[in-house]
């Protein structure tokens, strides 16, 4: 069955603590993308990336980083200077023009 | 002005009753729209695509104007388990980058 996996469901970061949640994909698209939702909130684009080995940033990247090094992998790091990483992360992906078929998700919060 | 803006509502309305949203766009280049449902703490979830012909999909119904640069959605007869919020979407020209609305919620009670 073609989709998008993102694990973990949930994560707990302590204080200064960099995590990485992850984001893979089996549907071939070239686009990934990485979104933030806080509560009773839109989405928020953090980082996005076109093709293997090359990615942008979004509106809201102080404080995260990503890498695609595979074309069915986005992992995105989260690092000591988000300050504030409570919330929901969501990974999509697409062909160009195309709509985005969403992950589950990956609620993140701080212990 | 936002790229994409919508009513963040909540609309409330009845079992049955028939109700639509709008969403404008900035980007008059944009050829594609689309509109996802989103269920609480859940992943948004592609509702219909939007064409400069429209689309209809059982009581769904999407519309594009493009002279005012909106979209709408209709939803006729609505059922309880269409209460969710409701994302307009609309890609850039370049056709990567999308820009989601911030959502319109929909409660619809018995």
């Amino acid at each position: 069955d073609g989709g998008i996996t993102q694990s973990p469901k949930y994560l707990f970061r302590k204080e200064g603590q960099n995590v990485t949640l992850s984001c893979e994909q089996n549907l071939n698209h070239d686009a990934m993308y990485w979104y933030r939702q806080d509560p009773g909130q839109g989405l928020r684009l953090i980082y996005y990336s076109q093709i293997v080995n090359d990615f942008q940033k979004g509106d809201i990247a102080e404080g995260y980083s990503v890498s695609r090094e595979k074309k069915e992998s986005f992992p995105l790091t989260v690092t000591s200077a988000q300050k504030n990483p409570t919330a929901f992360y969501l990974c999509a992906s697409s062909i160009s023009g195309q709509p985005q078929h969403f992950g589950d998700g990956t609620r993140l919060s701080i212990l | 002005r936002k790229e994409v803006e919508q009513d963040p509502g909540p609309f409330n309305v009845p079992e049955g009753a028939t109700v639509a949203f709008n969403c404008t766009y900035s980007n008059s280049a944009s050829q594609s729209f689309f509109w996802y449902r989103q269920d609480c703490r859940k992943e948004p979830k592609l509702l219909m695509s939007v064409y400069s012909s429209g689309n209809e999909d059982g009581r769904f119904t999407a519309q594009l104007n493009r002279a005012s640069q909106y979209i709408s959605l209709l939803i006729r007869d609505s059922k309880l388990s269409d209460s969710a919020t409701y994302l307009c979407v609309c890609p850039n020209t370049g056709g990567f980058k999308t820009i989601f609305g911030a959502g319109t919620r929909l409660f619809v009670k018995a």
